[in-house]
């Protein structure tokens, strides 16, 4: 069965340091990832996207991610957190084959000043 | 480039009337749009998927006779809601995509700023 986790549910860092945010799937096949963010009551902004392209792909706002299909993880990472950055995060996943679009449970960032 | 837009931002309405919610692609044709449901502190729910000019696909245990969804154009998508009732209040979020499925490229979803619709 094809599925995703985003291991945690809330993440907390201080403005400027580092943020690390994981993605999981499980999939026989190969996926399409993206990672959105969504600020409160508002739609879903694109950050990034690996469409079987290079593994490390960069995003908006300094945001990037790297596929590892060894790991099947798309961990979103970014090296100085900015407090705009504070929102809710979604990794989504499409399994090719199926063209079905899971999404993540979803992580809250909190960036501390 | 890929803007989707939806009106209206928030409604409210009485229980037993039906709201419209429009979903449009500014600067691309939609060959498919989506629309999730989203309750507080959750992930979206896939409701239903359409393509223009034909009927939409349901998702498992959404009704299509209270989520109606027409998809006229490759610019616009509408979601009514019909005999609203305070449960169906929710934030609603459509999406768009252009291309057949498979293409490079196409696989990307460009999403709408949602409709909170709170029903009294």
């Amino acid at each position: 069965a094809q599925s995703v986790t985003q291991l945690d549910s809330h993440v907390s860092v201080s403005e400027g340091t580092p943020v690390l945010l994981r993605c999981n799937y499980s999939s026989s096949y190969s996926p399409s990832l993206f990672w959105y963010v969504q600020h409160p009551n508002k739609g879903l902004q694109l950050l990034l996207k690996y469409t079987s392209a290079a593994t490390l792909v960069k995003g908006i706002n300094g945001f990037e991610a790297e596929f590892k299909k060894s790991e099947t993880s798309f961990h979103l990472t970014k090296p100085s957190a900015h407090m705009s950055d504070a929102a809710e995060y979604f990794c989504v996943v499409i399994f090719k084959g199926y063209q079905k679009v899971t999404f993540g449970t979803g992580t809250k960032l909190q960036v501390i000043p | 480039g890929a803007v989707v837009s939806q009106h209206p931002s928030r409604v409210i309405c009485k229980s037993g009337t039906s709201v419209k919610i429009e979903c449009r692609s500014l600067d691309f044709q939609a060959t498919t749009m989506f629309w999730y449901r989203q309750f507080p502190k959750q992930s979206l729910m896939l409701m239903a998927t359409s393509n223009e000019g034909s009927k939409a696909t349901y998702e498992q245990g959404v009704e299509k006779d209270k989520f109606l969804i027409n998809h006229a154009s490759l610019t616009l998508s509408t979601l009514t809601v019909t005999s609203a009732h305070p449960e169906d209040s929710s934030f609603y979020i459509c999406s768009a995509k252009w291309g057949t499925s498979g293409g490079a490229g196409t696989d990307t979803q460009y999403f709408g700023p949602g409709t909170r619709l709170t029903v009294l």
